[in-house]
């Protein structure tokens, strides 16, 4: 079954306990992306990347980071977790967004205390 | 740089009734369009989309939605609502000359009342 798969899907840590969300596609996908969803404010983009070992910054990149070493896999590494980063967050894959959209995983609800 | 506006975060309608979710868009280049719906504890589902061509576009579960370049709008719709439909509704647009951003607004809930 063709789908994106991130773990875990429930998390909670405390603030600077350094965390990895994995996320991995089954599609031979060329685009991933990693969102966040809040209330109120939709899917905001944190990172994509468009191929392996090539990443950019989405709308909101500060306190995260991201790595692209197989085409399969984009884990989602926040260094040193704080309460703001509290959030839902999407991992999301496609062959080209702009024409086919993301197909999406089932995301990752973490609490940072 | 691209945006998207749904008008209402919460909408409520009887089952049977007509269901009618806003978005407004802006866009510097011609835009696609898409509608995604997300059940609880579920990630996003693709409902439907527009790239080019006819303007009404058929999407799954008895949705559609018409593009309309004049009014910068992409309003879904569905004639019935049924309990199922309860979920939330994200409008996304891409534009950019990249083709890899989609920018989301910010979620449309539908409630379905018996």
């Amino acid at each position: 079954e063709a789908q994106v798969t991130q773990n875990p899907r429930y998390l909670i840590t405390v603030t600077g306990k350094k965390l990895t969300v994995t996320c991995s596609q089954n599609m031979n996908h060329e685009y991933m992306s990693w969102y966040r969803q809040d209330p109120g404010l939709g899917l905001r983009q944190i990172y994509y990347s468009m191929n392996v070992e090539v990443t950019d910054k989405g709308d909101v990149p500060e306190g995260y980071k991201v790595s692209r070493k197989e085409k399969r896999n984009f884990p989602l590494i926040l260094e040193s977790p704080s309460p703001n980063q509290t959030s839902l967050y999407f991992c999301a894959s496609s062959l080209l967004p702009g024409l086919d959209g993301y197909t999406f995983g089932s995301g990752t609800r973490l609490t940072v205390v | 740089a691209q945006s998207v506006t749904q008008l209402g975060s919460h909408v409520s309608v009887s089952e049977g009734a007509l269901v009618l979710l806003r978005c407004n868009y802006s866009s510097s280049v011609p835009p696609y369009l898409f509608w995604y719906v997300q059940y609880p504890n579920q990630g996003l589902q693709l409902l439907l989309k527009y790239t080019t061509g006819a303007t009404l576009v058929k999407g799954i579960n008895g949705f559609e939605a018409e593009f309309k370049k004049s009014e910068t709008s992409f309003h879904l719709t569905k004639p019935s609502a049924h309990m199922s439909d309860a979920a939330e509704y994200f409008c996304a647009v891409s534009g950019d000359n990249a083709g890899n951003m989609l920018t989301f607004g910010g979620g449309t809930r539908l409630m379905v009342k018996p």
